[in-house]
């Protein structure tokens, strides 16, 4: 069973399209991430969530709305894509925002 | 800027050498953590080592601590081909009233047959 698994792998849209990535976790961690890896593998963080709650909200632009269902989902919305979109978008979960964290194999989105 | 820095940014070693990775940060830190992430693979947690420890082992892997100068280093021994990866680290960091993992840019790892 896989422990975080957010789907889908890939996703080729147009610009200015609006799209979905999911995510879910089977650990019972009650924190959860997004994280935005761009093609210099540099990995940030965009939204943090503990228990359905959003934590962290970093400096994201609004046409990125997360959304968390219960503590074992996080899924993330993305309205208007625009090219500077196109990363890697990582979800990953913890037990607490200090201990290890557990990555999904990402989704790679391309937007042309 | 980022928190943490690894250094090199490339390093390419023959199978059985062993392989050194280093990483500065700025502030103070709870903790540091290393992860490894295969080409197209999804981050893999290496090792954590707290603020108080100052050198922690797993298997093939060694990592220390200086906190006095806001670095850290990975070493693996007697690498392998399988152990061609890119290699992060990260570090917890206060943002706000909330704390948050923040990671380098990463060593890439070739090892040679």
């Amino acid at each position: 069973d896989t422990a975080v698994s957010q789907t889908p792998k890939y996703l080729v849209t147009q610009m200015g399209n609006d799209k979905s990535i999911k995510c879910e976790q089977n650990l019972g961690h009650d924190t959860m991430y997004w994280y935005k890896q761009d093609s210099k593998k540099f990995l940030k963080i965009m939204f943090s969530y503990n228990n359905k709650e959003l934590i962290i909200n970093e400096t994201v632009p609004n046409r990125f709305s997360p959304k968390s269902p219960d503590k074992a989902h996080l899924n993330l919305h993305i309205n208007s894509l625009e090219l500077g979109d196109s990363a890697v978008y990582f979800c990953a979960s913890s037990q607490d925002w200090s201990e290890k964290l557990f990555f999904g194999s990402g989704t790679q989105l391309s937007v042309l | 800027s980022q928190q943490g820095e690894e250094d090199p940014q490339a390093l390419s070693i023959q199978e059985g050498e062993n392989a050194t990775m280093n990483c500065s940060y700025k502030t103070s830190i709870n903790n540091l953590q290393w992860y490894r992430q295969n080409s197209g693979r999804g981050l893999v947690h290496l090792i954590l080592i707290r603020s108080n420890e100052r050198e922690k082992h797993s298997g093939r892997l060694r990592v220390t601590l200086d906190t006095s100068k806001k670095s850290s280093s990975l070493l693996i021994t007697a690498s392998r081909a399988a152990d061609t990866a890119s290699y992060f680290c990260a570090t917890d960091v206060r943002g706000g009233s909330n704390y948050k993992l923040t990671f380098g840019k990463g060593t890439l790892l070739t090892v040679n047959p």
